[in-house]
């Protein structure tokens, strides 16, 4: 059974705060991707690493930045919390196919940035 | 750029009746179309995958259509009970880097 764990399912920091997310799949998945979702916005992409130490920008990177050291782990970085960066953070995981590309998610990160 | 729509109204059914969400989408050729289904406060989880050549995909009570020329996808829940109850989210891929675009989701609430 496919797995993707989020450190944390609820998170409460202070402004300014370094945040660490930290994200591990079980399915050998080269694509690791990290969302955030706020009402009426729907999934946002923050980063995504197709292979180990590689990453991409996706559609809001800034005030994010992540590690990919190994290839079950993605950890999402934020360097000085901010009070707009409270959300839900989602990661997921895929098997590059380019046929499919399913993603599998992880439970979420509810994060509240004070 | 891109866009995705899908209804942000919630749809609001009666159990064993058929619930159709819509997935619209504009200035995008998809190769494949994506079904999610996400409850409050969890990850979504994938149900259904059509492909650009398939007009119709089924698996159990779900149903998929796919129209390229009409840019939309239909997903039907028929016979539908109050655990159907969700958020359902369709997705277009593939996108650069093997993405997939997300559009904001419909919640499908389903009454006794």
């Amino acid at each position: 059974d496919v797995k993707v764990t989020q450190s944390s399912r609820y998170l409460v920091k202070r402004t300014g705060e370094k945040v660490f997310l930290e994200c591990v799949q079980d399915m050998d998945h080269e694509n690791m991707f990290w969302y955030r979702q706020d009402p009426g916005l729907g999934l946002r992409l923050i980063y995504f690493s197709y292979d180990v130490k590689m990453k991409e920008k996706g559609d809001i990177p800034e005030g994010y930045s992540v590690s990919r050291e190994k290839k079950e782990r993605f950890s999402l970085i934020l360097e000085s919390a901010s009070t707009n960066q409270t959300s839900m953070y989602l990661c997921a995981s895929s098997f590059p196919s380019g046929h499919t590309d399913t993603q599998y998610f992880g439970p979420g990160t509810r994060l509240t940035v004070l | 750029s891109q866009k995705i729509e899908q209804n942000s109204e919630a749809l609001n059914i009666q159990e064993g009746k058929t619930a159709t969400l819509t997935c619209n989408y504009t200035n995008y050729s998809p190769a494949y179309l994506q079904w999610y289904r996400q409850d409050p406060g969890r990850g979504p989880v994938f149900l259904l995958l059509i492909r650009e050549n398939e007009k119709e995909k089924r698996k159990e009570r779900l149903k998929v259509t796919f129209d390229t020329t009409l840019k939309q996808s239909l997903f039907h829940i028929t016979a539908s009970q109050p655990a159907d109850s969700a958020t359902y989210l369709c997705a277009l891929g593939p996108g650069g880097g093997n993405k997939l675009t997300f559009g904001t989701g419909t919640q499908l609430k389903v009454e006794l």
